[in-house]
């Protein structure tokens, strides 16, 4: 049984250009969740896809988007970048869509924005 | 808007000793809480979880206590092991919106031998 894998894990870019981050979900998981964690901070939700459709999304702007593909990996994309964007993007695989299950992590990309 | 707080950045308890890891929530709607454990470069793992209508659960040496009037939970390890040691992230769901953990900024444990 596979994990859930991340890539690329470390990446730089430059503000204003666009970032595309890669996830591939646990076997037997339908549910993919992105969290952004900050220097110091937990991680906070973007966005979870549940069957390739976008389940719920936290307080981020339309500039964060996903897509969720059949074999239930997933891409979160984000566009012109900005220096507060520079983060540890964390995406999290599970069996369902609700909070009781428990949520299988990857190691994560870290952005850095210059 | 802190909703989950974590006031303890860190704290360093004996091998053998019993942690107590401490989490205080400000939404009363709130109904089930998780830990989490975080090595250095790698993702969270999966600890334990509560729901609001217990007030401890068990498993193994962790255990979990909700004090909802208080607003807080806590989290115990006993005894400590060296392999402890990572950061402890406490999580809430609300009631309303069933796919959103909201967390809290983390507790450095570190287990000296």
């Amino acid at each position: 049984e596979t994990g859930v894998t991340q890539s690329p894990t470390h990446l730089i870019k430059t503000r204003g250009q666009q970032v595309t981050l890669r996830c591939s979900s646990q076997s037997g998981h339908n549910t993919v969740s992105w969290y952004q964690q900050a220097l110091g901070q937990g991680p906070q939700f973007i966005f979870q896809y549940y069957r390739e459709e976008e389940n719920g999304r936290g307080n981020f702007p339309p500039r964060f988007s996903g897509l969720q593909f059949p074999n239930y990996s997933s891409e979160l994309n984000v566009n012109a970048l900005e220096l507060d964007d520079s983060a540890l993007y964390l995406c999290a695989s599970s069996k369902g869509a609700t909070t009781n299950e428990k949520l299988f992590f990857g190691s994560g990309t870290q952005l850095s924005v210059l | 808007d802190q909703q989950v707080k974590q006031n303890s950045p860190s704290l360093s308890v004996q091998e053998g000793r019993i942690s107590i890891l401490n989490c205080d929530y400000t939404n009363s709607m709130f109904d089930y809480f998780l830990w989490y454990k975080k090595y250095p470069a790698e993702g969270p793992t999966f600890l334990i979880s509560i729901s609001s209508i217990k007030d401890k659960n068990e498993d193994g040496r962790f255990t979990v206590f909700l004090n909802k009037s208080a607003k807080h939970l806590s989290l115990h390890i006993v005894p400590s092991q060296p392999g402890d040691s990572a950061v402890y992230f406490c999580a809430a769901s609300l009631i309303d919106s069933n796919y959103q953990l909201i967390w809290g900024a983390g507790t450095k444990l570190i287990i000296k031998p």
